[in-house]
Protein backbone atom coordinates (compact mmCIF):
# COMPACT_ATOMS: atom_id res chain seq x y z
CA UNK A 1 0.00 0.00 0.00
CA UNK A 2 0.87 4.12 -0.23
CA UNK A 3 3.28 5.06 2.33
CA UNK A 4 3.58 8.87 2.94
CA UNK A 5 6.79 10.10 4.77
CA UNK A 6 6.34 13.48 6.59
CA UNK A 7 9.38 15.62 8.08
CA UNK A 8 10.40 17.33 10.24
CA UNK A 9 8.33 16.13 12.90
CA UNK A 10 8.06 19.37 14.85
CA UNK A 11 8.97 23.16 13.65
CA UNK A 12 9.66 26.13 14.99
CA UNK A 13 10.28 29.63 13.53
CA UNK A 14 10.14 32.92 13.96
CA UNK A 15 7.27 35.24 13.15
CA UNK A 16 7.94 36.44 10.31
CA UNK A 17 10.08 33.72 9.01
CA UNK A 18 9.29 31.17 5.86
CA UNK A 19 8.37 27.46 6.63
CA UNK A 20 8.68 24.41 4.58
CA UNK A 21 7.41 20.86 5.24
CA UNK A 22 8.11 18.39 3.58
CA UNK A 23 6.67 14.58 2.07
CA UNK A 24 7.29 11.51 0.17
CA UNK A 25 5.36 8.70 -1.07
CA UNK A 26 5.23 5.91 -2.53
CA UNK A 27 2.92 4.99 -4.94
CA UNK A 28 3.37 6.02 -8.49
CA UNK A 29 -0.26 6.14 -9.31
CA UNK A 30 -0.77 8.51 -6.91
CA UNK A 31 -2.44 11.76 -8.05
CA UNK A 32 -4.28 13.73 -5.45
CA UNK A 33 -2.09 15.67 -2.53
CA UNK A 34 -4.04 17.49 0.10
CA UNK A 35 -2.28 19.21 3.03
CA UNK A 36 -4.47 19.82 6.12
CA UNK A 37 -4.36 22.17 9.20
CA UNK A 38 -5.20 20.94 12.58
CA UNK A 39 -5.37 23.18 15.70
CA UNK A 40 -5.49 21.66 19.20
CA UNK A 41 -8.41 19.80 20.10
CA UNK A 42 -10.10 20.52 16.65
CA UNK A 43 -10.86 18.97 13.76
CA UNK A 44 -8.02 18.45 10.45
CA UNK A 45 -9.28 21.45 7.90
CA UNK A 46 -8.09 20.95 4.43
CA UNK A 47 -5.74 24.10 3.51
CA UNK A 48 -4.42 23.62 0.37
CA UNK A 49 -3.89 20.59 -2.43
CA UNK A 50 -2.39 19.97 -5.90
CA UNK A 51 -3.51 17.10 -8.17
CA UNK A 52 0.02 15.54 -10.40
CA UNK A 53 -1.11 17.61 -13.37
CA UNK A 54 0.21 20.56 -11.96
CA UNK A 55 3.58 21.53 -10.31
CA UNK A 56 3.08 24.39 -7.92
CA UNK A 57 -0.09 25.83 -6.55
CA UNK A 58 -0.17 28.88 -4.44
CA UNK A 59 -3.25 30.50 -1.87
CA UNK A 60 -1.53 33.84 -0.62
CA UNK A 61 0.97 32.87 2.18
CA UNK A 62 1.21 29.17 1.85
CA UNK A 63 2.09 26.97 -1.52
CA UNK A 64 2.61 23.08 -2.59
CA UNK A 65 5.33 21.95 -4.84
CA UNK A 66 5.03 19.16 -6.17
CA UNK A 67 7.65 16.65 -8.27
CA UNK A 68 6.05 13.49 -9.62
CA UNK A 69 9.49 11.94 -10.79
CA UNK A 70 11.01 12.37 -7.35
CA UNK A 71 7.84 11.69 -5.50
CA UNK A 72 7.59 14.49 -3.11
CA UNK A 73 5.50 17.41 -2.20
CA UNK A 74 6.10 20.34 0.15
CA UNK A 75 3.88 22.65 1.65
CA UNK A 76 5.58 26.51 1.70
CA UNK A 77 4.05 29.25 4.64
CA UNK A 78 5.70 32.20 3.61
CA UNK A 79 5.40 35.34 6.40
CA UNK A 80 4.41 32.72 9.39
CA UNK A 81 2.13 34.41 11.75
CA UNK A 82 1.42 32.77 15.46
CA UNK A 83 -1.69 31.56 14.13
CA UNK A 84 -0.12 29.56 11.99
CA UNK A 85 0.87 27.29 14.80
CA UNK A 86 -0.67 23.99 14.86
CA UNK A 87 0.06 20.58 13.27
CA UNK A 88 -0.06 20.24 9.58
CA UNK A 89 -0.64 16.86 8.06
CA UNK A 90 0.05 15.81 4.26
CA UNK A 91 -1.88 12.91 2.65
CA UNK A 92 -1.93 11.15 -1.09
CA UNK A 93 -4.41 9.01 -2.21
CA UNK A 94 -4.10 5.63 -3.77
CA UNK A 95 -5.60 2.91 -5.58
CA UNK A 96 -8.95 3.45 -7.78
CA UNK A 97 -10.90 5.11 -4.54
CA UNK A 98 -10.37 7.38 -1.80
CA UNK A 99 -7.90 5.55 -0.12
CA UNK A 100 -6.11 8.62 1.55
CA UNK A 101 -2.58 7.72 2.78
CA UNK A 102 -1.65 10.46 5.75
CA UNK A 103 1.88 11.61 7.07
CA UNK A 104 2.45 11.83 10.78
CA UNK A 105 2.41 15.14 11.08
CA UNK A 106 4.25 18.37 12.01
CA UNK A 107 4.00 20.32 14.77
CA UNK A 108 4.30 24.21 13.77
CA UNK A 109 5.60 26.61 16.02
CA UNK A 110 5.91 30.59 15.25
CA UNK A 111 7.34 32.27 18.16
CA UNK A 112 6.38 35.83 18.58
CA UNK B 1 -25.66 22.52 7.09
CA UNK B 2 -24.52 20.91 9.62
CA UNK B 3 -21.87 19.67 7.69
CA UNK B 4 -20.19 15.84 9.26
CA UNK B 5 -21.65 15.14 12.91
CA UNK B 6 -20.58 12.54 14.97
CA UNK B 7 -21.85 11.19 18.23
CA UNK B 8 -20.58 10.38 20.92
CA UNK B 9 -17.76 13.15 21.51
CA UNK B 10 -16.71 11.06 24.55
CA UNK B 11 -16.84 7.67 25.73
CA UNK B 12 -15.28 5.59 28.36
CA UNK B 13 -15.81 1.44 27.59
CA UNK B 14 -14.41 -1.53 29.39
CA UNK B 15 -12.68 -3.98 27.71
CA UNK B 16 -14.78 -6.40 26.15
CA UNK B 17 -17.91 -3.94 25.81
CA UNK B 18 -19.18 -3.13 22.13
CA UNK B 19 -20.58 0.19 20.89
CA UNK B 20 -21.22 1.98 17.61
CA UNK B 21 -19.76 5.82 16.97
CA UNK B 22 -22.57 6.77 14.67
CA UNK B 23 -21.28 9.72 11.77
CA UNK B 24 -23.86 11.10 9.51
CA UNK B 25 -23.37 13.89 6.61
CA UNK B 26 -26.18 16.48 4.90
CA UNK B 27 -23.75 17.01 1.78
CA UNK B 28 -24.95 14.15 -0.50
CA UNK B 29 -20.97 12.98 -0.40
CA UNK B 30 -20.27 9.64 -1.85
CA UNK B 31 -17.52 8.78 -0.09
CA UNK B 32 -17.19 8.46 3.78
CA UNK B 33 -14.01 7.72 5.88
CA UNK B 34 -13.48 6.11 9.46
CA UNK B 35 -9.90 7.64 10.74
CA UNK B 36 -8.57 7.11 14.15
CA UNK B 37 -5.43 9.44 15.60
CA UNK B 38 -3.06 8.14 17.76
CA UNK B 39 -0.01 10.70 19.02
CA UNK B 40 2.70 10.39 16.70
CA UNK B 41 0.72 8.58 14.00
CA UNK B 42 -0.99 10.79 12.22
CA UNK B 43 -4.56 10.09 10.78
CA UNK B 44 -4.45 5.81 10.50
CA UNK B 45 -7.83 5.12 7.61
CA UNK B 46 -9.81 1.95 9.49
CA UNK B 47 -12.59 1.88 6.73
CA UNK B 48 -13.91 3.56 3.59
CA UNK B 49 -17.29 3.59 1.63
CA UNK B 50 -17.87 4.97 -1.69
CA UNK B 51 -21.26 4.68 -1.68
CA UNK B 52 -24.41 3.28 0.26
CA UNK B 53 -23.53 -0.32 -0.09
CA UNK B 54 -19.74 -0.04 -0.68
CA UNK B 55 -17.66 -0.48 1.94
CA UNK B 56 -13.75 -1.42 2.10
CA UNK B 57 -11.02 -1.77 4.84
CA UNK B 58 -8.22 0.56 5.37
CA UNK B 59 -5.08 0.40 6.98
CA UNK B 60 -5.74 -0.33 10.53
CA UNK B 61 -9.65 -2.62 9.80
CA UNK B 62 -9.21 -5.00 12.93
CA UNK B 63 -11.73 -4.81 15.50
CA UNK B 64 -13.90 -2.85 13.45
CA UNK B 65 -16.70 -2.73 11.05
CA UNK B 66 -19.12 -0.67 9.19
CA UNK B 67 -22.38 -0.38 7.18
CA UNK B 68 -23.36 1.56 4.58
CA UNK B 69 -27.29 1.52 3.91
CA UNK B 70 -27.64 5.01 3.68
CA UNK B 71 -25.64 8.14 1.91
CA UNK B 72 -25.65 10.22 4.91
CA UNK B 73 -24.93 7.58 7.56
CA UNK B 74 -21.65 5.67 8.30
CA UNK B 75 -21.69 4.10 11.69
CA UNK B 76 -18.43 2.25 12.87
CA UNK B 77 -18.71 -0.95 15.69
CA UNK B 78 -16.35 -1.52 17.98
CA UNK B 79 -17.25 -5.63 18.41
CA UNK B 80 -14.95 -6.16 21.77
CA UNK B 81 -13.23 -2.98 22.89
CA UNK B 82 -9.91 -3.17 24.04
CA UNK B 83 -7.13 -0.84 25.80
CA UNK B 84 -5.62 -0.42 22.45
CA UNK B 85 -8.40 1.04 20.79
CA UNK B 86 -8.46 4.09 23.03
CA UNK B 87 -8.03 6.36 20.81
CA UNK B 88 -9.70 9.80 18.78
CA UNK B 89 -11.78 8.92 16.34
CA UNK B 90 -12.39 10.81 12.79
CA UNK B 91 -15.13 10.58 9.96
CA UNK B 92 -14.46 12.46 6.78
CA UNK B 93 -16.75 12.61 3.94
CA UNK B 94 -16.26 13.70 0.59
CA UNK B 95 -17.71 14.33 -2.81
CA UNK B 96 -15.37 12.43 -5.19
CA UNK B 97 -11.94 10.35 -5.22
CA UNK B 98 -9.59 14.19 -5.15
CA UNK B 99 -12.01 16.50 -3.38
CA UNK B 100 -11.73 17.83 0.05
CA UNK B 101 -12.47 15.74 3.01
CA UNK B 102 -14.88 17.34 5.48
CA UNK B 103 -13.95 16.21 9.05
CA UNK B 104 -16.25 15.79 11.68
CA UNK B 105 -15.50 17.02 15.47
CA UNK B 106 -14.26 13.83 16.58
CA UNK B 107 -15.13 11.46 19.23
CA UNK B 108 -12.45 10.63 22.00
CA UNK B 109 -12.50 6.65 23.03
CA UNK B 110 -11.04 5.66 26.15
CA UNK B 111 -10.82 1.53 26.76
CA UNK B 112 -10.05 0.39 30.43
Amino acid sequence: GENVEQHPSTLSVQEGDSAVIKCTYSDSASNYFPWYKQELGKRPQLIIDIRSNVGEKKDQRIAVTLNKTAKHFSLHITETQPEDSAVYFCASNSGGYQKVTFGTGTKLQVIP
Amino acid sequence: NAGVTQTPKFQVLKTGQSMTLQCAQDMNHEYMSWYRQDPGMGLRLIHYSVGAGITDQGEVPNGYNVSRSTTEDFPLRLLSAAPSQTSVYFCASSRGRRETQYFGPGTRLLVL
